[in-house]
């Protein structure tokens, strides 16, 4: 398996620019996270999905954040607008199932500078 | 709720030595428990899982941790360092029961190896 997919790698942009970041998970997982990592917060989880279902979104800071899985291979993760304190990696991990089962595999990130 | 806290954000030991990264959790009862290695711009990796079957966890790369319900502990070892355990390590926590899909990290350990 190819593992988890994100893009775009690298990233920059200006302040108030719509940000789209995207995930293909590992085929076959039924939960997707979005983590968000700095030096200052360390590794956040902003929301998972369940089944394409979004299950806890309390860690997205605010309403210019928004995340949709349209469909079991496909998530993406939109910042509008964007400000220089969203600069992070954001990562996206998939998992089979919960329980005993439940280990997160982690894309390689997508690294966003916001200037 | 579960949490993990690390003890120590930046830990350096010689090659060949003792390698010891401390986590303790925060659960109301035994939660699965994780330890996730990140090498530079990489994403994050399985090293290895508690999920109550045995105490003592072995995971790759010759690494192991001991899970200690009297000390609230799962503190990462490894007998001899190398140049390539270099990384940084992040203990990480689940519940068993319907939050067990929600993995809670720890802040990270960065490990320097000294030659």
């Amino acid at each position: 398996d190819a593992g988890v997919i994100q893009s775009p790698r690298h990233e920059v942009t200006e302040m108030g620019q719509e940000v789209t970041l995207r995930c293909k998970p590992i085929s076959g997982h039924d939960y997707l996270f979005w983590y968000r990592q700095t030096m200052m917060r360390g590794l956040e989880l902003l929301i998972y999905f369940n089944n394409n279902v979004p299950i806890d979104d309390s860690g997205m800071p605010e309403d210019r954040f928004s995340a949709k899985m349209p469909n079991a291979s496909f998530s993406t993760l939109k910042i509008q607008p964007s400000e220089p304190r969203d600069s992070a990696v954001y990562f996206c991990a998939s998992s089979e199932t919960t329980g005993v089962r439940n280990t997160i595999y982690f894309g390689e990130g997508s690294w966003l500078t916001v200037v | 709720a579960q949490s993990v806290t690390q003890l120590g954000s930046h830990v350096s030991v010689s090659e060949g030595a003792l390698v010891l990264l401390r986590c303790n959790y925060s659960s109301s009862v035994p939660p699965y428990l994780f330890w996730y290695v990140q090498y530079p711009n990489q994403g994050l990796q399985l090293l290895l899982k508690y999920t109550s079957a045995a105490t003592l966890v072995k995971g790759i790369n010759g690494f192991e941790a001991e899970f200690k319900k009297s000390e609230t502990s799962f503190h990462l070892t490894k007998p001899s360092a190398h140049m390539s355990d270099a990384a940084e390590y992040f203990c990480a926590v689940s519940g068993v029961d319907s939050s067990a899909s929600k993995i809670i990290f720890g802040s990270g350990t960065r490990l320097s190896i000294r030659p």
